[in-house]
């Protein structure tokens, strides 16, 4: 049972190229996230899922796309890296929607990307 | 604005009991979550609040005061692995979770 994966752990790019960062859940959970964590700063949300088929923009979604054409996918597109995007991010889900008081986050393990 | 506090670093002694205090000022509040993130790993949950009061689970506690806007982690009898970072996230009218920076703590032996 792996819970949340991501992929790549880690990536080095050049700044004008197209990326996607790809996160997987196994636990058949409503709600996906993207966060990205700055040193100093706390879990910015890039962009959430309610529930497969239906995406949110959150804090700072600029220069992000998501989809979700199911339950367990949730990918994260930089469709023109800036050296600005180089961050941790980390993938979450959480069992019921974003509507539920009680809804714990599950985290992925996090890629680290760089931006050059 | 949203906003919430937490010092940044903190440093306590094996076997000591240290206090991490969280303030914020949300619009709207639908309970509280202190997760903890040891370096270079994911962060994890370790309680919810929703009502005042105190909420203990083994050496941790948390306590809330929703009048207060404010919000406290206390760790017991620590221990080194206890070393990480300490986050505080409240959930808004939007059900959005808005967290703050996270409090560093080092532990000494």
């Amino acid at each position: 049972i792996a819970g949340i994966t991501q992929a790549p752990t880690s990536q080095i790019l050049a700044a004008g190229r197209r990326m996607t960062l790809r996160c997987t859940q196994d636990m058949r959970h409503n709600a996906m996230y993207w966060y990205r964590q700055d040193l100093g700063l706390g879990l910015r949300l890039i962009h959430y899922s309610n529930t497969a088929g239906t995406t949110g923009k959150g804090e700072v979604p600029d220069g992000y796309s998501v989809s979700r054409a199911n339950t367990d996918d949730f990918p994260l597109t930089l469709a023109s890296a800036v050296p600005s995007q180089t961050s941790v991010y980390f993938c979450a889900s959480s069992p019921g929607t974003s509507g539920s008081s009680y809804n714990e986050q599950f985290f992925g393990p996090g890629t680290r990307l760089t931006v050059l | 604005g949203q906003n919430i506090d937490q010092p940044t670093e903190m440093t306590a002694t094996e076997g000591a009991i240290v206090q991490i205090n969280c303030t914020y000022q949300t619009s709207g509040f639908n309970g509280l979550f202190w997760y903890q993130q040891h370096a270079g790993e994911a962060p994890t949950f370790l309680s919810y609040n929703v009502l005042d009061g105190l909420e203990e689970k083994g050496r941790f506690s948390s306590f809330l005061s929703r009048s207060k806007g404010y919000s406290y982690l206390l760790l017991k009898e620590l221990q080194m692995k206890d070393s990480a970072s300490y986050l505080c996230a409240v959930l808004d009218s939007n059900y959005q979770l808005i967290w703050g920076a996270g409090t560093k703590l080092i532990i000494k032996p």
